[in-house]
């Protein structure tokens, strides 16, 4: 397996503009986690879905941010209107169960967002 | 989940054992303690956990004291490779995992 799939790697876009975030989870996982890092915050998790449903998405900081996962394969996180306090790397990440003993959460590389 | 405490940042010489450890004094009975690392510009990755018995795998080494309230990591013979961010979690597996401020450790040549 090619392990978590993130596109795009960097982002620059204009502050007010619509921002999509895209993520492959490994084949098999039923949970799919998104995390937002910046220096001052450090990992923060955003959202997570089992089985394609979004069960938590307190850790989501407005309205302004959404996230779907239409099937087992494929999740989006969308920003709009986009502002420059969302410049951040975001991370989504995989994983078989919550717990994830023996081999925990696979993490993918990232999407570096800029926004000014 | 109960919380960690880890220094910020350590150094160790290459080919030492590094030794990276983690408070966690109100773990409950139920809750595993997990340790990820990330590698700059990369996402994190798991390395080991443990409940209650010292651990060992491939990449490391996790020793729990008996009354739970602190471990350990170990790397054997740390490399320049093995220069990351390291967290410590403790965590019972009903919620995701939450990623504290970790310790930077920088392996020197």
């Amino acid at each position: 397996d090619a392990g978590v799939i993130q596109s795009p790697r960097h982002e620059v876009t204009e502050m007010g503009q619509e921002v999509t975030l895209r993520c492959k989870p490994i084949s098999g996982h039923d949970y799919l986690f998104w995390y937002r890092q910046t220096m001052m915050r450090g990992l923060e998790l955003l959202i997570y879905f089992n089985n394609n449903v979004p069960i938590d998405d307190s850790g989501m900081p407005e309205d302004r941010f959404s996230a779907k996962m239409p099937n087992a394969s494929f999740s989006t996180l969308k920003i709009q209107p986009s502002e420059p306090r969302d410049s951040a790397v975001y991370f989504c990440a995989s994983s078989l169960a919550l717990r994830a003993l023996s081999y925990g959460y696979t993490f993918g590389s990232g999407t570096r967002l800029t926004v000014v | 989940d109960a919380k960690t405490t880890q220094p910020p940042s350590m150094d160790c010489a290459e080919g030492r054992a590094a030794n990276l450890p983690c408070n966690h004094s109100t773990i409950s009975g139920n809750e595993y303690v997990y340790w990820y690392r990330q590698i700059h510009s990369q996402g994190p990755q798991y390395i080991i956990h443990g409940l209650k018995n010292n651990e060992t795998n491939e990449m490391a080494s996790l020793i729990i004291t008996e009354d739970r309230k602190s471990s350990t990591l170990i790397l054997p013979h740390a490399t320049l490779r093995d220069t990351a961010v390291y967290y410590c979690i403790v965590s019972s597996g009903n919620t995701p995992l939450v990623f504290g401020k970790g310790t930077r450790l920088s392996v020197i040549a």
